[in-house]
């Protein structure tokens, strides 16, 4: 079935520090893929997406490109700030039966950013 | 506008015990999801509906039920709870099925089965 790898944390960087978060996954369709984060205590909330290979979704100063090629949809941001400090999931969707999208996770990747 | 709402924010069981928990949207979202999230595994589906009055299973269904009389609610149930129901659990909120759709998410509930 359809999967999500995304890299192994804890990361810590120092502000305005460069930023990568490696994904991965395995789908047998065209899947949609996302980046949702999730701040202390509260639910995860979208923060960039992409519908087709070679798209580009960006938020926030975060980017991600869809990757058919190498299955991949890397996060990137130029100069972190503490603000971003979070939780970050990477996601594809797919439809399960009776035509719901289905969104299969990786397991996050805790990121904090030290003043 | 509140978006996606949930009802306890924390709660303690004994195994064997029952609950419900509530989740609401006031955005008139057709799809609603159930998630469960341990640790190191990231978010794994329980059961989601496409519509008032439907439910389907999930990745992750036994040992819950659900229940969608109404449109904005979505209510999960756990009949008999076993410490491997500890976890926190997300309700989730869709406008529609498609795969670039957004869902908009609760601020969970963290249940504890002892």
């Amino acid at each position: 079935g359809d999967s999500v790898t995304q890299m192994e944390g804890p990361v810590t960087l120092s502000e305005e520090a460069f930023l990568t978060i490696n994904c991965t996954y395995t789908a047998t369709g065209y899947p949609s893929l996302f980046w949702y984060v999730q701040y202390p205590g509260e639910g995860l909330q979208l923060l960039l997406k992409a519908t087709k290979a070679d798209d580009k979704g960006s938020n926030k100063g975060f980017e991600a490109t869809y990757r058919k090629e190498t299955t991949s949809f890397h996060l990137e941001k130029g100069s972190v700030q503490v603000s971003d400090s979070a939780v970050y999931f990477c996601a594809l969707s797919d439809r399960a039966n009776q035509g719901a999208q289905k969104l299969v996770f990786g397991q996050g990747t805790r990121l904090t950013i030290n003043p | 506008n509140a978006g996606v709402t949930q009802t306890p924010k924390f709660r303690v069981l004994k195994t064997g015990q029952s609950m419900t928990l509530l989740c609401a949207q006031d955005m008139n979202h057709e799809y609603m999801y159930w998630y469960r999230q341990d640790p190191g595994m990231g978010l794994r589906l329980i059961h989601y509906s496409v519509g008032e009055g439907t439910t389907a299973k999930g990745e992750v269904p036994d040992g819950y039920n659900v229940s969608r009389l109404k449109k904005q609610n979505f209510l999960l149930g756990l009949e008999s709870a076993a410490p491997s129901q500890t976890s926190v659990y997300f309700c989730a909120s869709s406008y529609s099925g498609l795969a670039g759709d957004e869902q908009f998410f609760g601020p969970g509930t963290r249940l504890t089965v002892l």
